[in-house]
């Protein structure tokens, strides 16, 4: 069964550094959304990407984060100066077209920032 | 959106039907009632969705009240694997999810 991955499983990174999070969604979806859900916390949704481009983004995404297609497989998160409140488990998650009911979520990358 | 309230947890013997509540008095005419559910820090789970009518697939059944105001998701024979945390969602179709704190279900031997 197709499903999502993401890399790394764990990133461990300097407060004020750049992070790059990767997903490879499924490979016939066209939607695809990065949530993160602070340890003992609700997840939250960050953003949407469609057709290349953001479709809806939460208050969260601010201009720290950004999002890229890069190619036709992967689909990043960007953080640019991370900050120690970035901590938390990043899911990416993606969808067909149609039906548009069923989000497939990653296993997550856990960001640590020290 | 819609909000959706949920019992922050429930206990459930294995092997018996888990009956899990949600409560949606806000809810539109064009938005979906969906049930996804985290194990343990594992990414969110689809498992199923609704309009108004009542809905039945290999996990799960959704019962949706005639007003609509309300759902409840039963897991008919509930497993130790079912222990999860479960998300009532109301969101217009195709929109992205968005996760209130759910119900803590834990199914005991």
């Amino acid at each position: 069964e197709p499903e999502v991955t993401q890399t790394p499983s764990h990133q461990v990174t300097q407060m004020g550094q750049e992070v790059i999070l990767r997903c490879v969604p499924i490979s016939n979806h066209l939607y695809f959304y990065w949530y993160r859900q602070i340890l003992g916390q609700k997840v939250e949704f960050l953003v949407s990407f469609y057709n290349n481009e953001i479709s809806e983004k939460s208050e969260i995404f601010d201009d720290q984060f950004s999002v890229e297609r890069p190619d036709g497989s992967n689909f990043t998160l960007k953080i640019r100066s991370t900050k120690l409140e970035d901590s938390a488990m990043y899911f990416c998650a993606s969808r067909r077209l149609s039906p548009v009911y069923e989000q497939y979520f990653g296993p997550g990358t856990r960001l640590t920032v020290t | 959106d819609a909000k959706t309230t949920q019992p922050p947890s429930m206990d459930c013997a294995e092997g018996r039907a888990a009956n899990l509540p949600c409560n949606h008095s806000t809810i539109s005419g064009n938005e979906y009632v969906y049930w996804y559910r985290q194990i343990h820090s594992q990414g969110p789970q689809y498992i199923i969705h609704g309009l108004k009518n009542n809905e039945t697939n290999e996990m799960a059944s959704l019962i949706i009240t005639e007003d609509r105001k309300s759902s409840t998701l039963i897991l008919p024979h509930a497993t130790l694997r079912d222990t999860a945390v479960y998300y009532c969602i109301v969101r217009v179709e195709g929109g992205d999810m968005r996760f209130g704190a759910g119900t803590r279900l834990t199914v005991k031997p």
